[in-house]
């Protein structure tokens, strides 16, 4: 079986400050492990992904993820927040050889001006 | 490169009455699915094809048909609507491969009275 727990449910940082969003993760088997962003009345897009090569991942908008296996986390970092980043953001993990991904619970990231 | 177009964009129904969830990528992937989007509770999967003719079940199906009609498109159908059916839907399509992302749709904003 696998999970994912956003720690978070609502995250507000002021502009130009640093982002941290929070991801835990449960699986059985070595994951691959996502960050999707939503902003409003949007689908989701994908941000980075992580599939066993290096254990950091640098994705769009500044965006980075590092993958930490001892302790089954993948959080999501920005070194500054930008008005732009406003959205919720979904961690989602997914086992090899399962199509199926399960999705965390989102967290709402609001920006300060 | 429209990507994954689905229609409509909103649509209101009384409890009991029927309508069909269109949706159409055009990145010849062999996978597609459909996800419905509740406050809280992330994406959850409600059916998915992962090729033409085939479609499985997912976590929430109840209440729900699809058709993969080709390809291309992949049909959601709610015979009966019930208040509890109120949601964003997505759909979205991979190709299937390890790790490949999702590619979402905009979402149709379904209420139901």
């Amino acid at each position: 079986a696998q999970s994912v727990t956003q720690l978070d449910s609502h995250v507000s940082v002021s502009e130009g400050t640093p982002v941290l969003l929070r991801c835990n993760y449960s699986s059985s088997y070595s994951p691959s492990l996502f960050w999707y962003v939503q902003h409003p009345n949007k689908g989701l897009q994908l941000l980075l992904k992580y599939t066993s090569a290096a254990t950091l991942v640098k994705g769009i908008n500044g965006f980075e993820a590092e993958f930490k296996k001892s302790e089954t986390s993948f959080h999501l970092t920005k070194p500054s927040a930008h008005m732009s980043d406003a959205a919720e953001y979904f961690c989602v993990v997914m086992n090899f050889g399962n199509e199926k991904l399960t999705f965390g619970t989102g967290t709402r990231l609001t920006i300060i001006p | 490169n429209a990507g994954v177009t689905q229609t409509p964009k909103f649509q209101v129904l009384k409890t009991g009455q029927s309508m069909t969830l269109q949706c159409a990528q055009d990145m010849n992937h062999n996978s597609m699915y459909w996800y419905r989007q509740d406050p809280g509770m992330g994406l959850r999967l409600i059916y998915y094809s992962a090729s033409e003719g085939t479609t499985d079940k997912g976590e929430v199906p109840n209440g729900y048909n699809v058709s993969r009609l080709n390809k291309r498109e992949f049909s959601l159908r709610l015979e009966s609507a019930a208040p509890s059916q109120t949601s964003v839907y997505f759909c979205a399509s991979s190709d299937l491969s390890y790790n490949s992302p999702l590619h979402f749709g905009n979402g149709t904003r379904l209420t139901v009275t």
